[in-house]
């Protein structure tokens, strides 16, 4: 089945730790995104890219990174300087037309991070 | 960032009564986009809309891409159990910065049965 796969379900960081979630698609998929849902906050975008080897920050990119080495994968990292990193992560693909993309993005079963 | 107004915040109801919920922005908008998300799962797409006064059915549900390309409603029928979840819009412009998805904050529905 086509689709996207993020992994793990649930994760839990120590202080001062980096994470990193994996997100993989095989929609053949040219952009994906991170978002980050906090309850009765909505979606908050944290980076997206359109193509492999580039990607831009979203709306609260400090203290996450990313990287695009291939089509499939868009790994997101958690680094020690995000302070509050207890949220629910999602991660969606689209397919890529003109500009930033005309096509609605289809999400993962997300991610749900917790701090020891 | 931008964001924009969903209504209303949530929705109890009794089973098989018809539901509407509606957003609004203060810029236009040429996509429309309607999500599901059920508790611990990602959103999933119900309808998508394209062109201003379109209006789209997906089984029990319905949108509609407002003529002003500033808001859209969706409205689903006959409600059933498995319709409860929080719903979630959308929205997209033409141009530029206004090329990023804007959401909404969801509204949740409740369906008793």
């Amino acid at each position: 089945d086509g689709g996207i796969t993020q992994s793990p379900k649930y994760l839990f960081r120590k202080e001062g730790q980096n994470v990193t979630l994996s997100c993989e698609q095989n929609l053949n998929h040219d952009a994906m995104y991170w978002y980050r849902q906090d309850p009765g906050q909505g979606l908050r975008l944290i980076y997206y890219s359109q193509i492999v080897n580039d990607f831009q920050k979203g709306d609260i990119a400090e203290g996450y990174s990313v990287s695009r080495e291939k089509k499939e994968s868009f790994p997101l990292t958690v680094t020690s300087a995000q302070k509050n990193p207890t949220a629910f992560y999602l991660c969606a693909s689209s397919v890529q037309s003109q500009g930033v993309g005309n096509q609605p993005q289809h999400f993962g079963d997300g991610t749900r991070l917790s701090i020891l | 960032g931008q964001q924009l107004n969903q209504s209303p915040q949530s929705m109890f109801i009794q089973e098989g009564e018809d539901v509407s919920m509606n957003c609004t922005s203060s810029s236009i908008f040429n996509t429309w986009l309607w999500y599901k998300q059920d508790p611990g799962e990602g959103p999933v797409l119900l309808i998508a809309l394209y062109k201003a006064g379109e209006l789209t059915s997906n089984g029990r549900l319905t949108a509609q891409f407002g003529i002003t390309r500033k808001d859209s409603f969706l409205n689903i029928s006959a409600s059933i159990p498995s319709d409860v979840g929080i719903y979630f819009c959308a929205g997209r412009g033409a141009a530029g910065n206004n090329r990023k998805l804007i959401w909404g904050l969801g509204t949740s529905l409740a369906v008793n049965p």
